[in-house]
């Protein structure tokens, strides 16, 4: 079945620690993104690719690294400066970021918490 | 600036209690709003696409309509299995692409 896989599911964090949050799709789609979830707030963006090699930033990225060398596979990096990093991080892709119509369809999400 | 807002914030119905959850948007450039199902511990699950006022979808229980202000999900006759939450989000026109900004959400209970 074609998806979006993140792993883990669940991940600590001690401070001063930086930490990769995996996201792998099969669905064959261009464009990948990363958000934040937290209580009582909407999906907040923070990084988004539309093609391989090339990413830009969202609403929220500092703190934040991403890479995309595969088109299957687009993993975030919470550094150390990103000083709250609790919340709960969905991974979405979509067919392209041009076409108006085409939904973002997300995988699981990650729940990061700091030890 | 561009904002989504979802009203109510909580929902409790009993099962067969048909009503609605509400998405008003103030955005330059609509480009699309989609309505997404959320289960607790889940990613958003896709439900809906609508591009322009009068558009209407229905998907089982759900409708979802379009004005040029909010958009409506419409909920008839909801099961217990209906129960999570629901998000939307509005696609604006940006030089970035597909970005989508999210509402809140309305988390909804149905009980027997």
């Amino acid at each position: 079945d074609g998806g979006i896989t993140q792993s883990p599911k669940y991940l600590f964090r001690k401070e001063g620690q930086n930490v990769t949050l995996s996201c792998e799709q099969n669905l064959n789609h261009d464009a990948m993104y990363w958000y934040r979830q937290d209580p009582g707030q909407g999906l907040r963006l923070i990084y988004y690719s539309q093609i391989v090699n090339d990413f830009q930033k969202g609403d929220i990225a500092e703190g934040y690294s991403v890479s995309r060398e595969k088109k299957e596979s687009f993993p975030l990096t919470v550094t150390s400066a990103q000083k709250n990093p609790t919340a709960f991080y969905l991974c979405a892709s979509s067919i392209g970021t041009g076409i108006s119509n085409q939904p973002q369809h997300f995988g699981d999400g990650t729940r990061l918490s700091i030890l | 600036e561009d904002q989504v807002t979802q009203s109510p914030e909580a929902l409790r119905l009993q099962e067969g209690e048909s009503s609605s959850l509400n998405c008003s948007y103030t955005v330059s450039g609509l480009r699309g709003l989609f309505w997404y199902r959320q289960d607790p511990g889940k990613g958003p699950e896709f439900l809906f696409t609508l591009y322009s006022a009068g558009e209407e979808k229905e998907k089982e229980r759900l409708k979802a309509t379009l004005t040029k202000k909010e958009s409506f999900l419409h909920i008839t006759a909801p099961k217990p299995e209906d129960s999570a939450t629901y998000l939307c989000a509005v696609r604006i026109f940006t030089g970035g692409g597909n970005k989508l900004t999210f509402g809140t959400g309305t988390q909804l209970k149905v009980e027997l």
